[in-house]
């Protein structure tokens, strides 16, 4: 079955940076592409970026320029987002998702969440 | 600041149809890009309830239904259960902002 599954929480000081990764299984990951979304608390769900697994093309969101990076081990089958310069702000669970390529946003399998924590 | 706008709330009693509107603009569902409909559940990932306006993932009751008009969307749920209680997000393209966005939430109370 498909399954996408996160690294676990991080508590992370102002200004440093995080990684969270998701481990996929149970499909072919070079036919899909991973979204990441994430929810802060108390607030909405943002969407903040893509990459095509097939050919590790990237679209960030322009909320996260500068300080977003997603990379992709097809031989791991696992996608990773870093998040830089992070500030309270930056304090969410944060989500992957897969989508069929061409699927136009269509997100049919997510990860469970990893809570980044920003704090001094 | 979201540019997909929902109610930020509605409610209903068991049984009853409730809707969710999601209005966006010519640079997102009025340029006729797809939207989509998740439910949140408390502690829970996202889960797609709608696809491509008005589709239903296997599995999903029929009691959800999805439709689409010009620069607007929406959900209802018609027959309305305990277990609907949840948060609803639409989400679409849009093309001014180059990505994908979601809208502002709608949280559904079973009165």
């Amino acid at each position: 079955q498909v399954q996408l599954v996160q690294s676990g929480a991080e508590v992370k000081k102002p200004g440093a940076l995080v990684k969270v990764s998701c481990k996929a299984s149970g499909y072919t990951f070079t036919s899909y592409a991973i979204h990441w979304v994430r929810q802060a608390p108390g607030q909405g769900l943002e969407w903040m970026g893509w990459i095509d697994a097939g050919n590790g093309n990237t679209r960030y969101s322009e909320n996260f320029q500068g300080r977003i990076t997603i990379t992709r081990d097809t031989s791991a089958s696992t996608a990773y987002m870093e998040l830089s310069s992070l500030i309270s702000e930056d304090t969410a669970v944060y989500y992957c998702a897969r989508e069929p390529i061409g699927g136009a946003g269509k997100y049919d399998y997510w990860g469970q969440g990893t809570l980044v924590t920003v704090s001094s | 600041q979201s540019v997909l706008t929902q109610p930020p709330s509605v409610s209903g009693a068991p049984g009853q149809r409730v809707t969710i509107s999601c209005t966006g603009s010519s640079s997102n569902i009025g340029a006729g890009y797809d939207v989509h409909w998740y439910q949140l559940l408390p502690g829970t990932a996202p889960k797609l309830l709608i696809f491509g306006n008005s589709n239903r993932p296997s599995g999903v009751p029929d009691r959800f239904s999805g439709s689409k008009s010009g620069t607007s969307a929406s959900l209802a749920i018609t027959g309305l259960q305990a277990e609907d209680e949840a948060d609803y997000y639409c989400q679409s393209n849009d093309s001014s902002l180059g990505g994908y966005v979601f809208g502002t939430g709608t949280k559904v109370t079973v009165l």
